[in-house]
């Protein structure tokens, strides 16, 4: 079983609907992260979590809200998606702030 | 200077090649450097960590020169498996920076 779940798999919506991309994890990690993925911009970072009562903006957070619902969960809303949100998205845990990130499965999301 | 920038390639080799892949970094501040390796539309997998004294894994070989502010992957007897993208990663102070990675292609 994954480690690091990400649902769903795979997402094709509509311009100005709202979406939800969940993540859950077994690794017992305090911090929790939301990247999205185009091809040539590499990884980017949306938001990240070090705990349950903590929220941080990434290098890209508009247009993105995030919640941290218990250690194990952190979701990624897109309030009203646009087609520029069209991407690949990852979520990803850590141990330590200077430790390796592991990631899940990613969630292909399509706005037409 | 781009926080950790990597030569995008793409690299193409053949079987049992040696290939070498370089990255740095603008954060001289920076501790933890990874490699990872990506395939086509999958998850980035943790490679190895790379030590100040360097360390090695089989096959790969990393290497951290601080004084340069420079990280290498070395990748011996090359196998067809080997063919992914492989990301350099730098510790940033609250999050990993990802370069944006260079592909290889491993041909038999």
């Amino acid at each position: 079983d994954a480690d690091v779940t990400q649902t769903p798999r795979n997402r094709i919506t509509k311009t100005g609907k709202r979406i939800m991309l969940e993540c859950s994890q077994t690794k017992g990690h305090d911090r929790m992260y939301w990247y999205r993925q185009d091809p040539g911009l590499g990884l980017r970072l949306i938001y990240y979590s070090f705990d349950v009562k903590d929220i941080n903006k990434g290098e890209i957070s508009d247009g993105y809200s995030v919640s941290r619902q218990a250690q194990a969960k952190f979701s990624l809303s897109l309030e009203s998606a646009i087609p520029n949100q069209t991407a690949l998205y990852f979520c990803a845990t850590s141990e330590g702030w200077n430790q390796p990130q592991h990631f899940g499965d990613g969630t292909r999301l399509s706005i037409l | 200077r781009k926080e950790v920038e990597q030569d995008p390639g793409p690299f193409n080799v053949p079987e049992g090649a040696t290939v070498a892949f370089n990255c740095t970094y603008s954060n001289s501040a920076s501790q933890s450097f990874f490699w990872y390796r990506q395939d086509c539309r999958k998850e980035p997998k943790l490679l190895m960590s790379v030590y100040s004294s360097g360390n090695e894994d089989g096959r790969f070989t990393a290497q951290l020169n601080r004084a340069s502010q420079y990280i290498s992957l070395l990748i011996r007897d090359s196998k067809l498996s080997d063919s992914a993208t492989y990301l350099c990663v730098v510790n940033g102070g609250t999050a990993l920076i990802f370069g944006k990675g260079t592909t290889l292609s491993v041909s038999s």
